[in-house]
């Protein structure tokens, strides 16, 4: 089974400054990568995914991660964060070709932007 | 179009009861999973059904138990509640066989007392 690890469980950032979110797995075979974000009483809305080709994937609300295999990593980040990006980040991992569809979760990362 | 629609929103039950809870996919969408979130084991995955056949299911004891219709919607029951039962109950669907577009509902947040 796959595990996932988020380095940090509270991100304090100020307002217009850069973040990133940490995330990384357990193993290093054929995966797919996702970070969800879950704002108060809410499920998860996803914010992106890899799931092959190009290792830096994009949300159209400015973040974007990379997939690292070497590292097994797969770090969220943000050049300029707002208020409205306060809110609880997930990042995930599904095994296709072992575990089928199932995700694995980390434990989250609670970002909160300082004005 | 509609998103993943849980009812109830919020439930409460006593120790020892059994509970249902329901999901609605988005229309079209034929896979549907289920996640616990607690604070203490964060998001852990139920089960998955597709086309009304359960194709994977998560490390949780036998009162946890779900099944698909035809029209895709599906429920979850857990019976003989326990304190710790006490969650939010996510579902997610897709409209494919694989997880690429997962999306989620709002939840059941249910509270065992």
């Amino acid at each position: 089974a796959q595990s996932v690890t988020q380095l940090d469980s509270q991100v304090p950032v100020f307002e217009e400054a850069p973040v990133e979110l940490r995330c990384n797995y357990s193993s290093s075979v054929s995966v797919y990568l996702f970070w969800y974000v879950q704002y108060p009483n809410q499920g998860l809305q996803l914010l992106l995914k890899y799931l092959s080709g190009s290792t830096l994937v994009e949300s159209i609300n400015g973040f974007e991660a990379e997939f690292n295999k070497s590292q097994t990593s797969f770090h969220l980040r943000k050049p300029s964060v707002h208020i409205s990006d306060t809110a609880e980040y997930f990042c995930a991992v599904s095994d296709p070709e072992n575990t089928g569809n199932q995700f694995y979760f980390g434990t989250g990362t609670s970002l909160t932007v300082i004005p | 179009k509609a998103g993943v629609t849980q009812t109830p929103r919020y439930l409460i039950k006593t120790r020892g009861q059994q509970v249902t809870l329901s999901c609605s996919p988005i229309s079209g969408h034929r896979s549907v999973s289920w996640y616990q979130q607690t604070p203490g084991q964060g998001l852990q995955f139920l089960f998955e059904y597709f086309s009304e056949t359960q194709r994977n299911k998560g490390n949780f004891p036998g009162r946890f138990s779900g099944r698909q219709f035809s029209n895709s919607r599906s429920e979850m029951n857990v019976s003989t509640l326990e304190l710790g039962d006490s969650a939010l109950y996510l579902c997610a669907s897709s409209g494919t066989a694989n997880n690429y577009g997962y999306t989620f509902g709002s939840g059941t947040r249910l509270t065992v007392v």
